[in-house]
């Protein structure tokens, strides 16, 4: 089982939709947890960290279930610059240098 | 305000030539620095890290070394390229907080290397 997992997508929704991506991990030791973003044939980019008690950031909320060992990101009204790749990450259990990163969830903004 | 750099931005290579990418950072001290791997379509394969000056982890065994001569630099190289060491190489840098905690990795531009 791979230690973070994405649905690959492509999520295809028109612009001003809410769309909601989830992740799993499967070490439940895990710490820290971040999504970041990466556009086409560029370098992934922090969007945000996630916080045990959810976070928002603008249109972009984030959620985290340790129970369950999930990540949730929701983008609302989307537009179509958010039209990217959206990366899972988390720290594994043996080592604190290091994050583990999900394949990435594919995410295209039509007119 | 940190920034990294990477060179060359992209890179096209024969089989069995040797590699040399660089990458530095600027505005920070002691960072631990990490190489990356990215093929075509798939995710972040990490490669190395480093949390001090020639204090390097590998990840995965491959043709493919680092080193860190300074504080703010990171090389990865090879002697021999294959083909299979086509991709996108990224760098990034964070810092350890304390207690263990993990900061988040910030990445430079990449490289694009093509093994032909």
């Amino acid at each position: 089982r791979k230690e973070v997992e994405q649905d690959p997508g492509p999520f295809n929704v028109p612009e001003g939709a809410t769309v909601a991506f989830n992740c799993t991990y499967s070490n439940s030791a895990s710490q820290s947890f971040f999504w970041y973003r990466q556009d086409c044939r560029k370098e992934p980019k922090l969007l945000m960290s996630v916080y045990s008690s959810g976070n928002e950031d603008g249109r972009f909320t984030a959620q985290l279930n340790r129970a369950s060992q999930y990540i949730s990101l929701l983008i609302r009204d989307s537009k179509l610059s958010d039209s990217a790749t959206y990366l899972c990450v988390v720290t594994p259990m043996d080592s604190s240098y290091k994050l583990i990163f999900g394949s990435g969830t594919r995410l295209l903004v039509r007119p | 305000s940190q920034t990294i750099h990477q060179w060359p931005a992209t890179l096209v290579q024969p089989v069995g030539s040797p590699l040399s990418l660089e990458c530095t950072v600027e505005g920070t001290s002691n960072p631990n620095l990490y190489w990356y791997r990215q093929a075509a379509g798939r995710g972040l394969q990490l490669l190395f890290y480093s949390i001090g000056i020639d204090q390097i982890s590998s990840e995965v065994p491959q043709n493919l070394s680092a080193s860190r001569p300074q504080d703010r630099q990171f090389i990865l190289s090879s002697k021999k390229l294959l083909l299979s060491d086509s991709g996108f190489y990224l760098c990034a840098w964070s810092v350890l907080l304390a207690a263990g905690a993990t900061d988040t990795q910030y990445f430079g531009p990449g490289t694009r290397l093509t093994v032909l």
